[in-house]
């Protein structure tokens, strides 16, 4: 199975913040990268796909990249809505795995 | 645009099954990648299996192999998914996911089911 590391597991941050958010994968998935993002009892909400494309309707505070192993998610200019647990998931192969997730907090 | 709508919260025996449903709104019913992820609380999504029935395809994780089933009833646009021999580690928010029949990714997802497994 492919292994999605994420780092940092949590982050503190402050409004207006830019924040990044890597997932590293245990081999090649090429750009079969999605990220999510959930909020306290809601489901998760797909917000990126195929490493960089955002989904419909995803503001463009939300960037993505990376290809290969290395990924990343920026946030820019942090609102309070931001503040979620977000989570890196690969579609390259079955089985289907996701990141552990990062925590972005408010500082 | 897409909106799955899933069946209310289960409480269940040991032993016993759960079948939850999602029901679709919005889009070509048959031309979708149809998946299940659970959340045990506290923790991290775990992808359980996807389905396309356009393509007749099918993938399970192999930790539910055998315990789970997914299946859709296109007359209802509706999506099931039944987990047997319950466990109370089988307790947990279990989401039904749709999306890209190619990428079978999860672009779309149900607001959750949750099921607690309790004697």
């Amino acid at each position: 199975d492919i292994q999605m590391t994420q780092s940092p597991s949590s982050l503190s941050a402050s409004v207006g913040d830019r924040v990044t958010i890597t997932c590293r994968a245990s081999q090649d998935i090429s750009i079969y990268l999605a990220w999510f993002q959930q909020k306290p009892g809601k489901a998760p909400k797909s917000l990126i796909y195929a490493a960089s494309s955002l989904q419909s309707g995803v503001p463009s505070k939300f960037s993505g990249s990376g290809s290969g192993t290395d990924f990343t998610l920026t946030i820019s200019s942090l609102q309070p809505e931001d503040f979620a647990t977000y989570y890196c998931q690969q579609y390259n192969v079955y089985p289907r795995t996701f990141g552990q997730g990062t925590k972005l907090e408010i500082k | 645009q897409v909106q799955l709508v899933q069946s209310g919260a289960e409480v269940k025996k040991p032993g016993s099954s759960v079948k939850v449903s999602c029901k679709a709104s919005g889009g070509t019913f048959r031309n979708y990648a149809i998946s299940w992820v659970r959340q045990a609380p506290g923790q991290g999504l775990e992808w359980m299996g996807t389905i396309i029935p356009i393509f007749g395809t099918s993938n399970y994780a192999q930790k539910f192999q055998g315990r789970v089933t997914i299946t859709t009833d296109e007359s209802t646009r509706t999506d099931y998914m039944e987990l047997s021999s319950l466990r109370y580690e089988d307790s947990a928010v279990y989401y039904c996911a749709r999306g890209d029949i190619a990428a079978a990714d999860f672009r779309h997802w149900g607001q959750g089911t949750l099921v607690t497994v309790s004697s």
